[in-house]
C-alpha cells in the first residue's frame, strides 16, 4: 500500500523557521516526484511545488519561490517543506502528493498525504 | 500562469440526481488536467485523470470529459458520500493552477 505519512501539527510565531516532512512508504520513493499543495483555513487548494527524488530538481509556484524551500532526503524516503521566516498569512494545511505517471504519459496526483496544519500566531 | 475557472462555485443537488462541473482553462492544456474530491479532514482524493481516465477504485458514476480548454466532471446519480467539493488541476505547464473549487451540498 503507498503511503505518504506527514510530520504533524506545528504551531509557531511569526519569524520561527520550520521544516514539516512527508515520508513515503510501499513504493519505489525515487520514481515518483513530490508535490506540495497548501489549503488555506476555509479555502481551495493551491499548488505550491514539485520536486523530482531521483535529482532534487525542483520546480516552484511564483507565489510561493523565495518563501518556502522543498528538498528530499532519498535515504529516508523523505520529503521536506520549509520556511526560514514564516508568517501569520502562512497559518494552513499543507499536503505532500505523490505524482503518478503513466507508460502513455497520463497522470496524476494519486497519493496524498494527511496534512499538516501549520499555525502562527503570535 | 494558466487560469483555471470552474463553474459553478456551489450546487445543491437531491441524492440520484446528474451532476455536472466544468472547469476552462485560459489556454490550450491539451488533456492534461485532473479531478480531486476534497473532504473536511480528508486528504484530496484523486478522481480523475489526464481528463478523463478513471482513477482506479473510484465508482464509475464519476466520469470525465475535455480536451483544450473545456473540461467537465459528471457524477452521474449522486450518492450521499458525493457530497463534497471538487476541484480541477492543470498540470500542463508550470506552475499547476487548481480551479476555485464547487461545493456540493444537499437540497
Amino acid at each position: 500500500e503507498v503511503l505518504l505519512e506527514q510530520s504533524g501539527a506545528e504551531v509557531k510565531e511569526p519569524g520561527e523557521s520550520l521544516k514539516i516532512s512527508c515520508q513515503g512508504s510501499g513504493y519505489t520513493f525515487r520514481n515518483y516526484w513530490i508535490a506540495w499543495v497548501r489549503q488555506m483555513p476555509g479555502k481551495g487548494l493551491e499548488w505550491m511545488a514539485i520536486i523530482n527524488p531521483r535529482d532534487s530538481i525542483t520546480r516552484y509556484s511564483p507565489s510561493f519561490e523565495g518563501h518556502v524551500t522543498i528538498s528530499v532526503d532519498e535515504s529516508i524516503n523523505t520529503a521536506y517543506l520549509q520556511w526560514v521566516s514564516l508568517r501569520a498569512s502562512d497559518t494552513a494545511m499543507y499536503f505532500c502528493a505523490r505524482l503518478w505517471v503513466s507508460a502513455t504519459g497520463t497522470s496524476g496526483l494519486d497519493s496524498w498525504g494527511q496534512g499538516t496544519l501549520v499555525t502562527v500566531s503570535s | 500562469a494558466i487560469q483555471m475557472t470552474q463553474s459553478p462555485s456551489s450546487l445543491s443537488a437531491s441524492v440520484g440526481d446528474k451532476v455536472t462541473i466544468t472547469c476552462r482553462a485560459s489556454q490550450d492544456i491539451r488533456n492534461d488536467l485532473g479531478w480531486y474530491q476534497l473532504k473536511p479532514g480528508r486528504a484530496p482524493r484523486l478522481l480523475i485523470y489526464s481528463a478523463s481516465n478513471l482513477q482506479s477504485g473510484v465508482p464509475s458514476r464519476f466520469s470525465g470529459s475535455g480536451s483544450g480548454t473545456d473540461f467537465t466532471l459528471t457524477i452521474s446519480s449522486l450518492q450521499p458520500e458525493d457530497f463534497a467539493t471538487y476541484t480541477c488541476l492543470q498540470d500542463y505547464d508550470y506552475p499547476w493552477t487548481f480551479g476555485q473549487g464547487t461545493k456540493v451540498e444537499i437540497k
